[in-house]
């Protein structure tokens, strides 16, 4: 089956720790993106990628980092600077050449104690 | 700027009850619109979209048209279910320089009782 998976689904750090949460598809889509939903808002796009070893900011880039070294995967790190990183973080891919749908993940739940 | 404004929720319906959830939004040239869907616990999933004015999309009973002079995108059904309670995102998408940029509302959340 096609998709996308995120691991773990819950995830507990302690403050100041770095955390990396997985983003994997086998869509063989060129873009992915990383989105953070917080209760009651929608979601804001963290960064992005179309293509491999390449990656741009999004709205909220600070306190996050991202690699992009295979096409079929995009993981993102929570650093200890991102002041308010608890959140449900949300993964998502699709093809370019004008607008393609998005198709997301499950989600990861991160909970910075 | 690009913006979208939801409907304020929690919506709480009966069964079988009609189904509105408005939709505006402002954008800078031509948007596509999406209605994505959210259950609990789990990830957005597509559920309709339209690319272009008068367009109409639909799925599972849900319709929304894509009305450029009211710069809307209305999310509707005639007769709703238990299983439609989830959180509803309306959402615009453009390129950007070269990239595809979702811009979402803030999500309107439906209960629907037996």
């Amino acid at each position: 089956d096609g998709g996308i998976t995120q691991s773990p689904k819950y995830l507990f750090r302690k403050e100041g720790q770095n955390v990396t949460l997985s983003c994997e598809q086998n869509l063989n889509h060129d873009a992915m993106y990383w989105y953070r939903q917080d209760p009651g808002q929608g979601l804001r796009l963290i960064y992005y990628s179309q293509i491999v070893n390449d990656f741009q900011k999004g709205d909220i880039a600070e306190g996050y980092s991202v690699s992009r070294e295979k096409k079929e995967s995009f993981p993102l790190t929570v650093t200890s600077a991102q002041k308010n990183p608890t959140a449900f973080y949300l993964c998502a891919s699709s093809n370019l050449g004008g607008w393609d749908t998005q198709y997301f993940g499950p989600g990861t739940r991160l909970t910075v104690l | 700027g690009n913006s979208v404004t939801q409907m304020e929720g929690p919506v709480t319906l009966s069964e079988e009850a009609f189904l509105t959830i408005n939709c505006t939004y402002t954008a800078t040239g031509y948007p596509s619109l999406f209605w994505y869907v959210q259950y609990p616990g789990e990830g957005l999933q597509l559920l309709l979209k339209a690319t272009k004015a008068d367009d109409k999309g639909s799925n599972k009973g849900f319709e929304a048209t894509y009305r450029k002079e009211t710069t809307s995108f209305h999310l509707e059904k005639g007769s709703v279910q238990v299983s439609d309670s989830a959180v509803y995102f309306c959402a615009l998408g453009l390129i950007i320089q070269g990239a595809q940029k979702l811009v979402f509302g803030q999500g309107t959340r439906l209960t629907i009782n037996p």
